[in-house]
């Protein structure tokens, strides 16, 4: 059972426009969501976070919001770039949880010139 | 620092065939995690260790996976016998403490078993 939902497999954004990358999660007991990058060949890398107290976080051209009662996150960036091309998981941590995440399955963005 | 540092890269073997996975730390980190990415399922936790004790194997698919933390610097994830269903990449990542740290991941073990 997947506890954290990426749909969209695939996202294709042309340059300058917004890219606006979902995630939604089923398990009310998570408090704390992170976004990866990843690019061919290498591991994942951390780009952002937000925590629940929270609906929006930003940092540079990347906005995460967070709707609770809607179990629902996205990924904001503005404006995209070439360079933004990689697939992008969604990951949640539980209270009390430790450090141990769960992730989504990932959405494979491509940004055309 | 060089980061996670996972080995080999790539390995194709032969279904029945014990496979090993070896993963080293960044210098320092209290937490170490195994991963396996597949495209049904994305990053799928595995095991998760802290101060090398394993904390939670509940992602551990079956028997056949094992995985050991024997010093802070050092890790393996064995799979033994290997199947086909198994090919996947299989990441290692490690993290400062246990709360809200970012993970840090390695490059991967992709995996193939013919």
């Amino acid at each position: 059972d997947q506890q954290v939902k990426q749909n969209s497999p695939s996202l294709s954004v042309q340059e300058g426009r917004i890219s606006i990358l979902n995630c939604d999660y089923t398990n009310s007991m998570f408090d704390y969501f992170l976004w990866y990058k990843k690019y061919p060949a290498e591991g994942p890398t951390f780009l952002i976070s937000i925590s629940s107290i929270k609906d929006k976080n930003e940092d540079g051209r990347f906005t995460v919001f967070l709707n609770k009662s809607a179990k629902h996150l996205s990924l904001h960036i503005v404006p995209s770039q070439p360079g933004d091309s990689a697939v992008y998981f969604c990951a949640a941590k539980p209270t009390g949880g430790g450090n141990k995440l769960t992730f989504g399955t990932g959405t494979q963005l491509k940004v055309e010139l | 620092d060089a980061g996670v540092i996972q080995s080999p890269r790539h390995e194709v073997t032969e279904m029945g065939q014990e496979v090993t996975l070896r993963c080293k730390p960044i210098s320092g980190h209290n937490s170490l995690f195994w991963y396996r990415q597949t495209m049904m399922r994305g990053l799928e936790l595995l095991i998760y260790f802290n101060n090398n004790v394993p904390i939670d194997d509940s992602g551990m698919p079956e028997d056949r996976f094992s995985a050991k933390m024997p010093n802070a610097s050092f890790s393996t994830l064995k799979i033994q016998p290997s199947e086909p269903r198994d090919s996947a990449v299989y990441f290692c990542a490690s993290s400062p403490g246990t709360g809200l740290e970012t993970q840090y991941f390695g490059p991967g073990t992709r995996l193939l078993v013919l």
